[in-house]
């Protein structure tokens, strides 16, 4: 059964500070993984797609890489600013079962200026 | 602009009523789900359906029905026999969800938050 572990739970850092969040997984037969950011009270924005054949994707400030034979996934944030305090979800997407999709917990992050 | 629009945004129930949440895209996707959020237990898969006129459960489908009816909507309705409603409800879509590329790439409503009086 596939996992996704997220570490830490929560976390603050000072503005300008880079974020660095984990996910972890425990199958690597993934079709691809997603990062999310969720603000309180809202829905879930995509951030960031990686396919399995990729290493990592870049949009702006955000960097993700994906190490499949390990079953990590990094979101990097650099310069943190508090407009991105959020709480960020990776999700992975495998080829069996019913529920082919698996979330982490979050990363709940704040940003203090 | 294409999305997913979950209506209402709050709603109240009162025990022993059975609720419609309701959820459109208009992405053209095939695949449509919907999840409960509560807190510290992340997301937990309600329903899903991968064509028009199918649905299977999730692993907490209990309390719960859907009808896939067009491929633009899946609505969920919240039954009394749901003995702990009070949640945050997301519906997501998909292009596909039987793999390849475009496998299980999620696009969220905004949500629908119930709370039981």
């Amino acid at each position: 059964k596939q996992e996704v572990t997220q570490i830490p739970a929560a976390l603050s850092v000072p503005e300008g500070e880079n974020l660095v969040l984990n996910c972890s997984f425990t199958d690597s037969a993934i079709y691809n993984l997603q990062w999310f950011r969720q603000d309180p009270g809202k829905g879930l924005t995509s951030l960031l797609l990686i396919q399995s054949s990729q290493r990592e994707q870049t949009s702006g400030r955000l960097n993700a890489s994906l190490d499949k034979s390990s079953g990590r996934s990094t979101l990097y944030i650099a310069a943190s600013q508090p407009g991105d305090s959020a709480t960020y979800l990776c999700a992975v997407s495998f080829p069996y079962g019913n529920n082919r999709l698996a979330f982490g917990k979050g990363n709940q992050v704040v940003v203090i200026p | 602009d294409g999305g997913i629009t979950q209506s209402p945004k709050y709603l109240f129930r009162k025990e022993g009523q059975n609720v419609t949440l309701s959820c459109e895209q208009n992405l053209n996707h095939d695949a449509m789900y919907w999840y409960r959020q509560d807190p510290g237990q992340g997301l937990r898969l309600i329903y899903y359906s991968q064509i028009v006129n199918d649905f299977q459960k999730g692993d907490i489908a209990e309390g719960y029905s859907v009808s896939r009816e067009k491929k633009e909507s899946f609505p969920l309705t919240v039954t009394s026999a749901q003995k702990n409603p009070t949640a945050f409800y997301l519906c997501a879509s998909s292009p596909h969800s039987t793999g390849g590329l475009g496998a299980n790439v999620l696009t969220f409503g905004a949500g629908s938050r119930l709370t039981v009086l």
